[in-house]
């Protein structure tokens, strides 16, 4: 079945070091991918996405990496802040037709000052 | 411009009544899902609606039900509430179907007792 899975429930970092969140998905015909950040009580913020036809994608301090050989996807966040400290899910979208977005459990990152 | 807007915040219902979820998508976004996110783990996907119609269910049973009216709004509605249906009641737009960014609300807690 599908499933998406994460492989460290909590990550603890110091605060200006690089943080590296990584997920395992296991449906190999999904096309779309897309990292979200959750605070305590707030919905998922959009972190960043990516397409199956790439396997890196920048952004703000950010990028995602994209194995599709073994199926791995990886968030990772430059000079980590205090601010980054939230719960990150890696999600899947396995179904091009319409949006079914599949959610692992998530990773705790926790930033120290 | 405002993100996604849900209402109420939160509510209490007691077992075996019917509440209703509401929830207007960005402005543009002609696609809106729903999710439910019991504690502890990531959203579940319970429905996407797209131009007015139903595009995607999840695995819910047929007590939750949801429509999409003409100004892209949405409800979500579950009828004979249990003690599981106790969850952050997410709801997400986009732009389009497939493999498009998917901005959340910050959702509705629902405590049934």
């Amino acid at each position: 079945g599908e499933s998406v899975g994460l492989h460290l429930p909590t990550l603890s970092v110091q605060e200006g070091d690089n943080s590296i969140i990584n997920c395992a998905y296991s449906n190999s015909a999904s096309d779309y991918f897309i990292w979200y950040k959750q605070e305590s009580g707030k919905g998922p913020q959009f972190i960043i996405d990516i397409r199956s036809n790439m396997d890196k994608r920048q952004g703000q301090r950010v990028t995602v990496l994209l194995n599709k050989t073994v199926k791995h996807l990886s968030l990772q966040i430059a000079a980590t802040q205090p601010g980054d400290s939230a719960v990150y899910f890696c999600a899947e979208n396995p179904l091009g037709g319409f949006q079914k977005l599949v959610f692992g459990t998530g990773t705790r990152l926790l930033v120290s000052p | 411009d405002a993100g996604v807007t849900q209402s109420p915040t939160h509510l209490i219902k007691t077992r075996g009544q019917q509440v209703t979820l509401r929830c207007s998508p960005i402005s543009g976004h002609k696609s809106v899902s729903w999710y439910q996110q019991v504690l502890g783990q990531g959203p579940q996907f319970i429905f996407q609606y797209y131009e007015k119609e139903e595009r995607g269910r999840g695995n819910f049973p047929d007590r939750f039900s949801a429509r999409q009216f003409p100004n892209y709004s949405s409800e979500l509605n579950v009828n004979a509430l249990l003690l599981g249906d106790s969850a952050l009641y997410l709801c997400a737009s986009s732009a389009g179907t497939g493999s498009y960014e998917q901005y959340f609300g910050p959702g509705t807690r629902l405590t049934v007792t």
